[in-house]
Formats: structure tokens, C-alpha cells, sequence
């Protein structure tokens, strides 16, 4: 199975400031098409996951653009530009590339 | 807009049986595979199951295969989670999400969740 990591698993975060999350995989998610098959998810307080990123850096419909992903082999980072009050929550990040689908521990982010 | 609600869940015995259903509305069922993913009370997520869209293909957690059984009515545009041999360790939230579409198992709309207890 590919094993996800993350780091860090604890972030506390300025209102407008930036803020990073870095995910790494225990082995290439590159497809045969051309793309890392990587997904960024953020859970909410009380509430199910929701897309952020697929592909490693393309913003899911809807989601604002202070966010996005970056991929360096198999290091994966999502950045928030400037963060909100709503981007509280839990961030995971998984590989879609070979069943079983692999998510990372996640990353708590809070208001300091 | 895309809907998908669970159904089902509760308390069930070791060793008891559970089917979880999700109600999909608001797109193409039959086009889509369809995913069910659980999270432990408190802790991450886990990918439990896949199914394709023509009903067939079936993938499983190592963790759930042959307990387990995943299954979709097509005409009834709903999903099925049917679990037997239940375990203590199966207790958690179980969402159901749809297929993105693309080469992978990218999840972009999610249910709301609904929660198994399995205890005695």
C-alpha cells in the first residue's frame, strides 16, 4: 500500500496570514496519463470532507483561489495565500492513483 | 446540485449484520463509480470499497474483503454498503462519495456520514 505522511499534523494560523501543508508518498502517484493523482480534502468541524485540489494542483469548482497545490516528485504541498476564519479544520491529503486509496494522518489548522 | 444521503447505520452486534444505503440524486448515477470511505470516532479517514459504474467491478479494503459487500441499483440511483461478520473495530462514520471521473478515485461530492456502532 502507498503510505501517506504530512506535516505538520498541528498548524495554528494568523487571520491573513499564509499558511503550508506539506504531504509526502511512499512512492511515485504519477499516472500513465501524465498527472500525480493526488487529492487535497479539508473537513470541517462536524461536517463531511470536501474536495480542495485534485490532480495535485487543480482547484476543485468552487474553491477559492487563496488556495492551491504544488507537486516536486513525491512531495505534495497545499498553501492558503492569506487564511480565513472558515479554513479552520482538518486537511488530508490522498493518493487516487491504486486501491487502496491512501489518506494522510491530516492536519489540524486553528486560529491562534 | 448533487445530492448523496446515507441511510442504515446504528448499532449492530459482533458478529451482526448492517446495510448502509446511499440515496444519490442531482446527477447521471449509472455514469459515476462510487466510493465508501469511513472515519474511526475522533480519528482520519479510511477507504473502505469502490464499485465501477456498470455494477461489476468491485474493489474492498484488505480490512473489510469478504465481510463486506458493495453494490449499486442503478434504477433505484442508490448504493449499497453491505456489511456481515461485524466487528468491534468497524464501528466509525461511513460516507459515501462520488467518483470524480477522471483516471483515478479522486472524490468530489461526499454524503453527510452516518454512524455504525458495533458493540454488544
Amino acid at each position: 500500500d502507498i503510505v501517506m505522511t504530512q506535516s505538520p499534523l498541528s498548524l495554528p494560523v494568523t487571520l491573513g496570514e499564509p499558511a503550508s501543508i506539506s504531504c509526502r508518498a511512499s512512492q511515485s502517484l504519477l499516472h500513465s496519463n501524465g498527472h500525480n493523482l493526488l487529492d487535497w480534502y479539508l473537513q470541517r468541524p462536524g461536517q463531511s470532507p470536501q474536495l480542495l485540489i485534485y490532480l495535485g494542483s487543480n482547484r476543485a469548482s468552487g474553491v477559492p483561489d487563496r488556495f492551491s497545490g504544488s507537486v516536486s516528485g513525491t512531495d505534495f504541498t497545499l498553501k492558503i495565500s492569506r487564511v480565513e476564519a472558515e479554513d479552520v479544520g482538518v486537511y488530508y491529503c490522498m493518493q487516487a492513483l491504486q486501491v487502496p486509496f491512501t489518506f494522510g494522518p491530516g492536519t489540524k489548522v486553528d486560529i491562534k | 446540485e448533487v445530492q448523496l444521503v446515507e441511510s442504515g447505520g446504528g448499532l449492530g452486534q459482533p458478529g451482526g449484520s448492517l446495510r448502509l444505503s446511499c440515496a444519490a440524486s442531482g446527477f447521471t448515477f449509472r455514469s459515476y463509480w462510487m466510493q465508501w470511505v469511513r472515519q474511526d470516532p475522533g480519528k482520519g479517514l479510511v477507504w473502505v470499497s469502490r464499485i465501477g459504474s456498470d455494477e461489476k467491478t468491485t474493489m474492498y479494503a484488505d480490512s473489510v474483503r469478504g465481510r463486506f459487500t458493495i453494490s449499486r441499483d442503478n434504477a433505484r440511483n442508490t448504493l449499497y454498503l453491505q456489511m456481515n461478520s461485524l466487528r468491534v473495530e468497524d464501528t466509525a462514520v461511513y460516507y459515501c462519495g462520488r467518483d470524480e471521473g477522471g483516471a483515478g478515485g479522486t472524490i468530489d461530492y461526499w454524503g453527510q456520514g452516518i454512524l455504525v456502532t458495533v458493540s454488544s
